[in-house]
């Protein structure tokens, strides 16, 4: 069965420092890719999303993630935290062979400090 | 105010007892799924629903229940056959259940069995 690994569970740094969040799957074949964020209170919301063309992928409130298929790795990046990026992030596989469900990976809980 | 409702937020039960927890969206949805979020566990599907009057277990459907007699609810029901039913339940839909498709989640309910 397919997996996700998301290697930091938490990170902490200061406002204004570059994020960079891990995700490795575990599949051969051809996926769909996801980032969610979850911030303290609020429902779970799509940060952006990977499909098919340009492997650099942009997403709201200033993220973006690189999709490199020979390393099966999906890492989430933003140049400049705020305090407001306070959250956990999920990343998502979705693969057609197992019938579209999303497999998500552990969360990485993110800590800005101001 | 399109989205999806989740209710109670927070629910105590006795252990042995099965309780229900409610989801509905009225986002006009034809899928709905249920997910159980723990601590450094990520998001795991418990059922899913691609279309009324059917579901397909997830990856830990043990000791759960769904019904999808409406479009628009997805109601789960924890029975006294799960041996460890703490924990933060989330529901979600996207518009089919098929490929691309973004999935929208709901408050969640945080079910604590004493």
């Amino acid at each position: 069965a397919q997996s996700v690994s998301q290697h930091n569970h938490h990170v902490i740094l200061s406002e204004a420092a570059s994020l960079e969040l891990g995700c490795n799957y575990s599949y051969g074949g051809t996926v769909n890719l996801f980032w969610y964020v979850q911030y303290p209170g609020q429902h779970l919301q799509l940060l952006l999303k990977y499909f098919s063309g340009d492997p650099l992928v942009k997403g709201i409130k200033g993220f973006e993630a690189e999709f490199i298929k020979s390393k099966f790795s999906f890492n989430l990046r933003k140049p400049s935290v705020q305090w407001s990026d306070t959250a956990e992030y999920f990343c998502a596989v979705q693969i057609k062979a197992a019938g579209n469900k999303l497999t998500f990976g552990g969360g990485t809980r993110v800590l800005v400090k101001p | 105010d399109g989205g999806i409702t989740q209710s109670p937020k927070y629910l105590f039960r006795k252990e042995g007892q099965n309780v229900t927890l409610s989801c509905e969206q009225n986002l006009n949805h034809d899928a709905m799924y249920w997910y159980r979020q723990d601590p450094g566990q990520g998001l795991r599907l418990i059922y899913y629903s691609q279309i009324v009057n059917d579901f397909q277990k997830g990856d830990i459907a043990e000791g759960y229940s769904v019904s999808r007699e409406k479009k628009e609810s997805f109601p789960l029901t924890v029975t006294s056959a799960q041996k460890n039913p703490t924990a933060f339940y989330l529901c979600a839909s996207s518009r089919v259940a098929s490929q691309r498709e973004t999935q929208y989640f709901g408050p969640g309910t945080r079910l604590l069995v004493l």
